[in-house]
């Protein structure tokens, strides 16, 4: 079946450094949500991307969809604490248009 | 608007035993799906219904069983309870392909 894969597992970074988290398929996506969960908390949905090559922006968040539509990224300029937490990639598959997800990637954000 | 309501929020049970999780979804929403999220594993899917229909179905043993009523609201059933059954239970609504809402979650631990 189809997977995504999510990359890096695990980031550490300084506050006020960026981080970029990483959503690859081997097939062309319909659609892909990001979602962040963070420590002790339930995942929150941030944005949904459908267009080929769409860019959002939310702040400090900036979210690329590929031109092929088989990979997205997540971008967080200037860490702060508040950004710690796992991030989710997540996307529509088959004709039944199962939910799958990526595992997920921890931030972790030293003051 | 009220959020997704799951019950119980936390409960230990014993190997052997069953148990049943309830969730209410937000108003409105038809969808619901179930997850299982234990540490490193990320979001394991176990199945979704829409207007009592169990629309998708995850890899999970038959052990794991749920049901929608005629008002959205969802329940799951785990019988026969492992160890590894301990985690946490997400239960998210949504509207058709929608963003998912995610309630605080059922831990349960098995001892």
């Amino acid at each position: 079946g189809q997977q995504v894969m999510q990359i890096p597992q695990y980031q550490h970074v300084q506050e006020g450094e960026d981080f970029t988290t990483y959503c690859n398929s081997s097939t062309t996506l319909s659609n892909i949500q990001w979602y962040k969960q963070r420590p002790g908390g339930h995942p929150v949905f941030l944005i949904q991307l459908v267009k080929s090559g769409e860019v959002k922006k939310q702040k400090r968040l900036t979210f690329q969809f590929g031109e092929a539509k088989k990979n997205s990224s997540l971008h967080i300029t200037a860490t702060q604490t508040t950004d710690v937490g796992t991030y989710f990639c997540a996307v529509h598959a088959g004709n039944n248009r199962k939910l799958i997800w990526g595992l997920g990637t921890s931030l972790a954000v030293n003051p | 608007k009220a959020g997704v309501t799951q019950t119980p929020r936390y409960l230990i049970k014993t190997r052997g035993q069953q148990v049943t999780l309830s969730c209410s979804p937000i108003s409105g929403h038809r969808s619901v799906s179930w997850y299982q999220q234990t540490p490193g594993q990320g979001l394991q899917f176990l199945f979704e219904y829409f207007s009592e229909t169990q629309r998708n179905k995850g890899n999970f043993p038959g052990r794991f069983s749920g049901r929608q009523f005629s008002n959205s609201r969802s329940e799951m059933n785990v019988s026969t309870l492992e160890l590894g059954d301990s985690a946490l239970y997400l239960c998210a609504s949504s509207l058709e392909l929608g963003e998912l809402f995610f309630g605080e979650g059922s831990r349960l631990t098995v001892l």
